[in-house]
């Protein structure tokens, strides 16, 4: 079974543009979480979705967004980037039942120039 | 709400020497513990979980853990670290009712010299 896959793996921005990240989770996994890591914040949680509808925030602006699609497929957003958007955002993967492992992929490595 | 500590930034060992990596946490609820591992460009991978039952939990690669509720605690060990063991070692918990939610600890970068 494949794993959690995320394109692209590099990122290279400008400040005041806008970037779509991707995330296919595993096959069957109807649950996608997003975080961010970054030196200094360590590792937080952005957002969650299940069966197309985003389900839980976290403590981030609204220029972060985001949206699955009835394959499962999620696509993350941040809009006018900030030099502090530089991080690395990881993808995780669950079942979405009963199930409480999340798989993650490889994470998009984001510099904002 | 729910917090990780990971006190040691980083731990420095000699290869085939034995290892801890300590956690802590704090939390009303009840939660779920983990711990994961990431090599450098890497995503994060499952190295074991405490769900319930015995305290004593068994991963891959050799890691084992113990969680200590009197103590909120749940340390990482291995007896015998490997050169391929260097990487950086994540504690993380969540709510037992809503586990899509990690809430990760600072991170401990375990380097194992020969």
């Amino acid at each position: 079974k494949a794993g959690v896959t995320q394109t692209p793996r590099y990122l290279i921005k400008t400040r005041g543009q806008q970037v779509t990240l991707s995330c296919s989770p595993i096959s069957g996994h109807r649950s996608v979480s997003w975080y961010q890591q970054t030196p200094g914040q360590g590792l937080q949680f952005l957002f969650e979705y299940f069966s197309e509808t985003q389900r839980n925030k976290g403590n981030f602006p609204g220029r972060f967004s985001g949206r699955q699609f009835s394959n499962s497929r999620s696509e993350m957003n941040v809009s006018t980037l900030e030099l502090g958007d530089s991080a690395l955002y990881l993808c995780a993967s669950r079942s979405g039942t009963s199930d409480n492992e999340q798989f993650f992929g490889p994470g998009t490595r984001l510099t904002v120039l | 709400a729910q917090s990780v500590t990971q006190l040691d930034s980083q731990v420095p060992v000699f290869e085939e020497a034995s290892v801890e990596l300590r956690c802590n946490y704090s939390s009303s609820v009840s939660v779920y513990l983990f711990w994961y591992v990431q090599y450098p460009n890497q995503g994060l991978q499952l190295l074991l979980k405490y769900l319930s039952g015995s305290t004593l939990v068994k991963g891959i690669n050799g890691f084992e853990a113990e969680f200590n509720k009197s103590q909120t605690s749940f340390h990482l060990r291995k007896p015998s670290v490997h050169i391929s063991d260097t990487a950086e070692y994540f504690c993380a918990v969540t709510r037992m009712d809503s586990s899509y939610k990690l809430i990760f600890g600072s991170g401990t970068r375990l380097l194992v010299r020969p």
